[in-house]
C-alpha cells in the first residue's frame, strides 16, 4: 500500500508561477524525500528532509515537513517549462536488519506551460 | 562517476515466458533496490539487496526473484510472465549508510508482455 499521498494529482501552471505540491503519509518516518520523474524515465532525487527538520531549500525548491500533521510540501518557485514532470514524495521504512525501503506516493503530474 | 545503468531498456515478451533484467549500481554503492511502476499501482517496492543478500522484499509473488553479485550488480527475474507484469522496472542504488536513504535511479527497463 502507498505510504505517501500527493495532492493534487495534476497541476497545470504558467511559466514563472510557483507550484506547490503536498504529500501526506501515515506512519512515523526518519526522512522524507522528493523525486522528479520525466515522462517514462528514471527518478531523479531532488531533496531529502529529516524528521527533525522543518524546512529545507535547494535552489528553486523549498520543502517543508510537519511531522505532527504527517505532511510535507514541495514548492517550486519561478517555474520553467523544463520543470514539467511527475513529482513523488517517498518516505523511508527502515526495517529490522537495516534494510532500506522507500515507499512512494502516486505522484503529482506538473505541467508548466510556456 | 557513472550513474545507475539498466539493460535492456526495452523488452517485449510473450505470456508464459521468463525475463531477466540487469542493473549496475553506481560504483561504491552496495545496496540495490528494485521497483515496479505501473499507471494503476504506481511505484511499488520489489526487493532490496545488500552484499549479495536480500534484505527486504515487497508484496510480490514468488515469480519475481532477484540476486546480487559480488560486484554489487543485480539481476531480477520474472518467470511465467503475465500481462499484468507489463511495467517500467526501476533499479536504484544507494550507499546504504545508516540514516541516509537517498537512492539513485536508473532509467528503467520498459517490459511489455503480450
Amino acid at each position: 500500500s502507498q505510504q505517501g499521498e500527493e495532492d493534487p494529482q495534476a497541476l497545470s501552471i504558467q511559466e514563472g508561477e510557483n507550484a506547490t505540491m503536498n504529500c501526506s503519509y501515515k506512519t512515523s518516518i526518519n526522512n522524507l524525500q522528493w523525486y522528479r520523474q520525466n515522462s517514462g524515465r528514471g527518478l531523479v532525487h531532488l531533496i531529502l528532509i529529516r524528521s527533525n527538520e522543518r524546512e529545507k531549500h535547494s535552489g528553486r525548491l523549498r520543502v517543508t515537513l510537519d511531522t505532527s500533521k504527517k505532511s510535507s510540501s514541495l514548492l517550486i518557485t519561478a517555474s520553467r517549462a523544463a520543470d514539467t514532470a511527475s513529482y513523488f514524495c517517498a518516505t523511508d521504512a527502515i526495517t529490522q536488519g537495516g534494510s532500506e525501503k522507500l515507499v512512494f506516493g502516486k505522484g503529482t503530474k506538473l505541467t508548466v506551460n510556456p | 562517476k557513472a550513474g545507475v545503468t539498466q539493460t535492456p531498456r526495452y523488452l517485449i515478451k510473450t505470456r508464459g515466458q521468463q525475463v531477466t533484467l540487469s542493473c549496475s549500481p553506481i560504483s561504491g554503492h552496495r545496496s540495490v533496490s528494485w521497483y515496479q511502476q505501473t499507471p494503476g499501482q504506481g511505484l511499488q517496492f520489489l526487493f532490496e539487496y545488500f552484499s549479495e543478500t536480500q534484505r527486504n522484499k515487497g508484496n510480490f509473488p514468488g515469480r519475481f526473484s532477484g540476486r546480487q553479485f559480488s560486484n554489487s550488480r543485480s539481476e531480477m527475474n520474472v518467470s511465467t510472465l503475465e500481462l499484468g507484469d507489463s511495467a517500467l522496472y526501476l533499479c536504484a542504488s544507494s550507499l546504504a549508510l545508516a540514516g541516509v536513504t537517498e537512492q539513485y535511479f536508473g532509467p528503467g527497463t520498459r517490459l511489455t508482455v503480450t
